[in-house]
């Protein structure tokens, strides 16, 4: 059953911590896509990855970090810089320049 | 800075009705655009995508793009109210590696 895993569905972070949420595909996509989504607004876009090792800095990366170590695989951590993590984190992936499909999320609260 | 403007609503229509939803955008060197649909607490999911002028039909949904005036559009025939949720319009910039801009989002309530 093809898809787009994410893990775990609801997160807690204490202050001062470090958490990654687990974004996994096994479509075959090349691209990878991580974002945010507030209450009552759009997506914004953390950091992409186009092919395995290399990514880019979306519109909101301050706080955050990724890594593109294999194909199926593009897990965001959220640093303790990044002061305002509660949000709802979505990972899409797209093959070609076929529409970006989303996983189901993960939500983000503090402690 | 590339906007995506949508009504945050709520768009209320009964059932059976057509519902318009439109979304404006900033740069006419947009590229493609897509329709999400995002019910309450969970994630968006595809619903149309459309590169170019005029109208692309998908069962009850059709979308309109109309360039010059930079505006697309989400009808949506026969209402239900498992329509109900909030959609979401993007854009894509530029002719390269795609990036979405997301609108708010209108919330759409189809009563019965």
């Amino acid at each position: 059953d093809g898809g787009i895993t994410q893990s775990p569905k609801y997160l807690f972070r204490k202050e001062g911590q470090n958490v990654t949420l687990s974004c996994e595909q096994n479509l075959n996509h090349d691209a990878m896509y991580w974002y945010r989504q507030d209450p009552g607004q759009g997506l914004r876009l953390i950091y992409y990855s186009q092919i395995v090792n290399d990514f880019q800095k979306g519109d909101i990366a301050e706080g955050y970090s990724v890594s593109r170590e294999k194909k199926e695989s593009f897990p965001l951590t959220v640093t303790s810089a990044q002061k305002n993590p509660t949000a709802f984190y979505l990972c899409a992936s797209r093959d070609g320049m076929q529409p970006q499909h989303f996983g189901d999320g993960t939500r983000l609260s503090i402690l | 800075q590339k906007e995506v403007e949508q009504n945050s609503g709520p768009l209320s229509v009964p059932e059976g009705a057509i519902a318009s939803l439109n979304c404006t955008y900033s740069d006419r060197g947009s590229q493609s655009f897509f329709w999400y649909r995002q019910y309450s607490g969970k994630s968006p999911e595809l619903i149309m995508f459309i590169y170019s002028n005029g109208d692309k039909e998908d069962g009850r949904f059709t979308a309109q793009l109309n360039k010059a005036s930079q505006y697309v559009s989400l009808l949506i025939r026969d209402s239900q109210p498992s329509d109900s949720a909030t959609y979401l319009c993007a854009v894509n910039w530029g002719t390269g590696f795609q990036k979405l801009v997301f609108g708010t989002g209108t919330r759409l309530l189809v009563s019965p």
